[in-house]
């Protein structure tokens, strides 16, 4: 079965200091992999998404993550933060198109004045 | 084009009355999911429905909880008979009929059970 693993629930960084959200997953097969974004009381909003190809994908916000197929992995990426992007970020997968979404359980993302 | 829209956005229930919960997917989707975000957890699957058939079920509780998304209306979430421990925020997500790997969310509906 497939699953993901998010190994920091929080991260506290400096406004403008870069920054590395952590997440492994597991699957014996191909996945397709997601990062969301959820604002404060708000619904999720797609970051990025690694569907094939390159592994270096570029989302919105000016965040980037990286697909390792050896590591099993695909961390979040930001050079710079900024106030705004305090919000919890979810790294998922799903196995086949229109599949159920499996997610990790978060990470509370900081910024610090 | 709107979104995916969720009513109501807020829910106040006391415990054993009915919570019904709506979605309405984007235009011109036809797939919607469940999600249940529990505190401090991450979001659970619950339930993947086309238009008139619920295609997987595999994260629905065994009792109390059930789901429709019928020919015609928005797809409805139905909890009976609530406890404290289905306060939560439950979301749906909408895709298109041809697939795809990109599902959209709406903003979800926070439950709280009294």
């Amino acid at each position: 079965a497939q699953s993901v693993t998010q190994l920091d629930s929080q991260v506290p960084v400096f406004e403008e200091a870069p920054v590395e959200l952590r997440c492994n997953y597991s699957s014996s097969v191909s996945v397709y992999l997601f990062w969301y974004v959820q604002y404060p009381n708000q619904g999720l909003q797609l970051l990025l998404k690694y569907l094939s190809g390159s592994t270096l994908v570029k989302g919105i916000n000016g965040f980037e993550a990286e697909f390792n197929k050896s590591q099993t992995s695909f961390h979040l990426r930001k050079p710079s933060v900024h106030i705004s992007d305090t919000a919890e970020y979810f790294c998922a997968v799903i196995l086949n198109r229109d599949d159920k979404i499996i997610f990790g359980k978060g990470t509370r993302l900081h910024i610090l004045p | 084009n709107a979104g995916v829209m969720q009513n109501p956005r807020h829910l106040v229930r006391r415990r054993g009355q009915e919570a019904r919960l709506r979605c309405s997917p984007m235009k011109g989707h036809s797939h919607v999911y469940w999600y249940r975000q529990l505190p401090e957890e991450g979001l659970k699957f619950m339930v993947y429905l086309q238009k008139e058939n619920i295609i997987d079920e595999s994260g629905m509780p065994k009792e109390r909880f059930s789901a429709e998304f019928p020919k015609e209306g928005p797809s409805i979430l139905r909890i009976q008979q609530v406890v404290r421990g289905d306060s939560a925020a439950y979301f749906c997500a909408s895709s298109p009929p041809n697939g795809g790997e990109e599902q959209f969310f709406g903003p979800g509906t926070r439950l709280t059970v009294l």
